[in-house]
């Protein structure tokens, strides 16, 4: 059974700029969540889709967006952005009424 | 005021000796989920074992286990054996209502 996808891998993107990352869950899972991990920040929660729907947000401004397609893959976009949204971030995916998430490898964004 | 409490920033062990990684956390959610997830320098998040609030028992799976004592909200890590490839970021993490939280990290450096 495959993991849960995330691509790409790397990128590199100019500040102001808009990027956006891709996540496909493990088959079955509909739950879809997202974490940006900075090392001073550590983990945090951007926000968590189950089918189609967001379910929950973080403490993210507006340049951080979301959605879920409804295959279950899940997309989040990233506008205008600063240095400071350098970070690794990661997807998770669970189903519905089980607790534990399962991550991809991340995608690690660097803004220059 | 914080969560989830790694008090660990670094820990050794010898290598095929035990270590116990620290774990307090706090929760007004009579429902929660306990979660150990190990980070290795490739970035992707694996996860290790689970404890639910409500389970009577410590949960183990293979050479981990949990030390749940929920009186003093604590749910430390034991890792039985330890070998060479051990060696990473260790994550406790919880869930509440529908928030999941992660601690700060405790970085595992198991000696041959």
């Amino acid at each position: 059974k495959a993991g849960v996808t995330q691509t790409p891998r790397y990128l590199i993107k100019t500040r102001g700029q808009q990027v956006t990352l891709s996540c496909s869950p493990i088959s079955g899972h509909r739950s879809v969540s997202w974490y940006q991990q900075t090392p001073g920040q550590g983990l945090q929660f951007l926000f968590e889709y189950f089918s189609e729907t967001q379910r929950n947000k973080g403490n993210f401004p507006g340049r951080f967006s979301g959605r879920q397609f409804s295959n279950s893959r899940s997309e989040m976009n990233v506008s205008t952005l600063e240095l400071g949204d350098s970070a690794l971030y990661l997807c998770a995916s669970r189903l519905e009424n089980r607790p534990v998430a399962f991550f991809g490898q991340g995608t690690r964004l660097t803004v220059v | 005021a914080q969560k989830i409490t790694q008090t660990q920033p670094g820990m050794f062990v010898q290598e095929k000796e035990a270590v116990t990684l620290d774990c307090t956390y706090d929760t007004s959610d009579p429902s929660y989920g306990l979660f150990w997830y190990k980070q290795p320098s490739s970035g992707e998040m694996i996860f290790l074992i689970y404890q639910g609030s409500y389970d009577q028992q410590n949960a183990t799976e293979g050479r981990y286990s949990l030390n749940f004592q929920k009186a003093r909200k604590s749910a430390n890590l034991v890792i039985s054996a330890s070998q060479l490839g051990d060696s990473a970021m260790y994550f406790c993490a919880m869930r509440e209502y529908n928030d999941m939280r992660f601690g700060a990290g405790t970085r595992l450096t198991v000696k041959p």
